[in-house]
């Protein structure tokens, strides 16, 4: 089982619409949760940083922790075609080595 | 501006023949990471650098794959022996000190190897 589940689509939704994507983990030794973009044969950037449980926004972007739950999320707003990449979730135990999820492929339907 | 940069963008490989691939990381970054990407999975760590050394190389698979960064800038990542098994995309990332203070590494657009 891997230490980090993250269903890899493909998820396709309207223009406007909010998204909803997620990821869960098994080690509770996660300490700091990312989130990152990556376009089609870019390398990911990082849209995202969290290190406690509880929501955080930037512009349209809201990071959700929750570890009790262990689960993670990301919600985006007012959806637009540029958003359309593969979102991947990424964890670290305190250390340098960060862990992905396997991403999900997102298209924006305009 | 420069970001991170990786040479070359595409190889095609012989199975057993040896590989070299190159980092320039964003100048002043003391933080380097090699990364490696296969189809429909997110990236997988394979070695850390602070400056000159390997600060954790837990994730390098085998024997067959070994990094250097001897002036603390740019980077090699060398594997022996290819086998059809190392097909991906091989990502270089830099960061200014490390990575988790902000969660911020700055990835290249990736070496993508084939081997045949």
């Amino acid at each position: 089982q891997k230490e980090v589940e993250q269903d890899p689509g493909p998820l396709s939704v309207p223009e406007g619409a909010i998204v909803s994507l997620n990821c869960t983990y098994s080690n509770s030794a996660f300490q700091y949760f990312m989130w990152y973009r990556q376009y089609s044969r870019k390398g990911p950037e990082l849209l995202m940083y969290t290190y406690s449980s509880g929501n955080k926004e930037d512009g349209r972007f809201t990071a959700q922790v929750d570890k009790s739950s262990k689960y993670i999320s990301l919600f985006i707003r007012d959806s637009q075609p540029s958003d359309s990449a593969t979102y991947l979730c990424a964890m670290n135990k305190g250390n340098e080595k960060l862990t992905f999820g396997t991403g999900t492929r997102l298209t924006i339907i305009p | 501006g420069a970001g991170v940069s990786q040479t070359p963008s595409n190889k095609v490989t012989e199975k057993g023949k040896y590989v070299e691939l190159r980092c320039d990381p964003i100048s002043g970054h003391t933080a380097l990471y090699w990364y490696r990407q296969s189809l429909g999975q997110g990236p997988e760590f394979l070695i850390y650098f602070q400056g000159t050394g390997a600060a954790d190389d837990s994730g390098l698979p085998n024997d067959r794959f070994f990094a250097v960064r001897p002036e603390g800038s740019v980077s090699t990542l060398k594997i022996q022996r290819t086998e059809r098994g190392d097909s991906a995309v091989y990502l270089c990332a830099s960061s200014p000190t490390s990575g988790i203070s902000t969660g911020e590494l700055f990835f290249g657009e990736g070496s993508r190897l084939t081997v045949l």
